[in-house]
């Protein structure tokens, strides 16, 4: 079956700390992935995307990055965090047909 | 700016009522929508996916979508107060494998 894995599951930050959250996709080849923000009380916004290895499309500019080193892995990271950084964190991949999109079980990111 | 619309809510119906959510879109390119179940402190689960004009059915949810007015709404039958929940409406931008969301309108069941 074709799964989303996501970690870690939440955590609190100093602002100017690091982050790095990790994705991985199990059970499809080349999926495209995504990684999506939801701040308190807002919608879904779309942060980075990926079609393949190596390539990466920023939908925001602001001082997180993106990276797919691997087919199936996906990580978000930051070099010193903001208190506006907050948020939900959401990885999602296209699994099947028809590019539908699914989510993982998200990351709760709290900077303090 | 390619936008989604979705009334906030929140929707309160009766246990056994039908419940009807709306969305409206702006891009007129768009081929694929869909609709997902957030709850509370949790990731969207995809109910239904629609990419032609009028209905389709899958259990309780009717999903309908007419591409000229660039309407999707989606009909929940005999609600349950499990379903109450934050409902998304999700539309992929033409030409591009992403999807713009809406807020998403709150739906609350009543018991």
């Amino acid at each position: 079956s074709q799964t989303i894995h996501q970690w870690p599951a939440t955590l609190v930050q100093p602002v100017g700390s690091p982050l790095s959250l990790e994705c991985t996709v199990e059970g499809t080849s080349n999926p495209n992935l995504y990684w999506y923000r939801q701040a308190a009380g807002r919608g879904l916004q779309l942060l980075f995307y990926s079609v393949g290895i190596g390539q990466i499309s920023s939908e925001v500019p602001q001082n997180l990055s993106a990276s797919r080193p691997q087919d199936r892995q996906f990580i978000l990271s930051s070099k010193k965090l903001l208190l506006s950084d907050s948020g939900f964190y959401l990885c999602a991949a296209s699994l099947g047909s028809g590019n539908t999109i699914y989510f993982g079980e998200g990351s709760w990111l709290t900077v303090v | 700016q390619k936008e989604v619309e979705q009334n906030s809510g929140p929707l309160s119906v009766p246990e056994g009522a039908i419940a009807s959510l709306n969305c409206t879109y702006s891009d007129r390119g768009s081929q694929s929508f869909f609709w997902y179940r957030q709850y509370s402190g949790k990731s969207p689960e995809l109910i239904m996916s629609i990419y032609s004009n009028g209905d389709k059915e899958d259990g309780r949810f009717t999903a309908q979508l007419n591409k000229a007015s660039q309407y999707v709404s989606l009909l929940i039958r005999d609600s349950q107060p499990s379903d109450s929940a934050t409902y998304l409406c999700a539309v992929m931008n033409s030409g591009y494998s992403t999807l713009t969301f809406g807020k998403g309108t709150m739906l609350l069941v009543s018991p």
